[in-house]
């Protein structure tokens, strides 16, 4: 089966620096992605990262090692808007195959 | 439209009804993934399709639930004899398979 490990709650202040650890258990492995979700929102896509090493997006960042089955998100410069629930979740079985997503973690960022 | 579309928005319903709930991917996705997630939980994988064919459906809780996609666009998800357990919020995403799935806004099912 599949399984991914992620912290529940992470509480950081306005223009610090905030990493969520992932790490997953899975078969047929082929990328890990990060999705936000506001309260009352959708999931939305952040970052993906098929290939060992740091992806940079603006003020985030995700990082994976294959061999250690983990990876993280690192989110820079934290804003009040930054408060919401971050999602890892594997692909496997290729690049057609499905996705699971972790249990989230949820940022609560303070002035 | 411009992005993934999910009917009703709200849905609420009896113990024992039926119900389906529609979604409506982004033009030219080949493929659809149906979650259902509960407060303060992540995403609980439902079923996902390649085109027309439920490449896996290992996440439907029991025979109860059920999902079609006849032409390879618009899916539905149905629910016989729904139960108070089945309450939650149920999303739709599609994807090119490019690793980057786009969620609809979802339909919140309350089964009272």
């Amino acid at each position: 089966g599949q399984s991914l490990e992620q912290p529940s709650e992470v509480t950081a202040v306005e223009g610090a620096i905030v990493q969520i650890n992932c790490t997953y258990q899975t078969s047929g492995f082929y990328g890990l992605s990060w999705y936000q979700q506001h309260d009352g929102g959708a999931p939305t896509f952040l970052s993906y990262n098929a290939l060992d090493g740091l992806e940079e997006t603006g003020r985030f960042s995700s990082f994976l090692s294959r061999s250690d089955s983990y990876g993280y998100l690192l989110l820079q410069e934290l804003q009040m808007k930054d408060s919401a629930s971050y999602f890892c979740a594997v692909s496997y079985g290729g690049s057609q195959g499905n996705l699971i997503f972790g249990k989230g973690t949820k940022l609560s960022v303070k002035p | 439209g411009a992005g993934v579309s999910q009917t009703p928005s709200n849905k609420v319903t009896e113990k024992g009804k039926y119900v389906e709930l529609r979604c409506d991917p982004i033009s030219g996705h080949t493929a659809l993934y149906w979650y259902r997630q509960s407060l303060g939980q992540g995403p609980e994988f439902l079923i996902y399709f390649q085109g027309t064919g439920a490449a896996d459906d290992s996440g439907l809780p029991n025979d109860r639930f059920f999902a079609v996609r006849p032409e390879g666009s618009v899916s539905t998800l149905k629910i016989q004899r729904t139960e108070r357990g089945d309450s939650a919020v149920y999303l739709c995403a599609s994807s090119m398979n490019t690793g980057e799935l786009f969620f609809g806004e979802g339909s919140r099912l309350t089964v009272l």
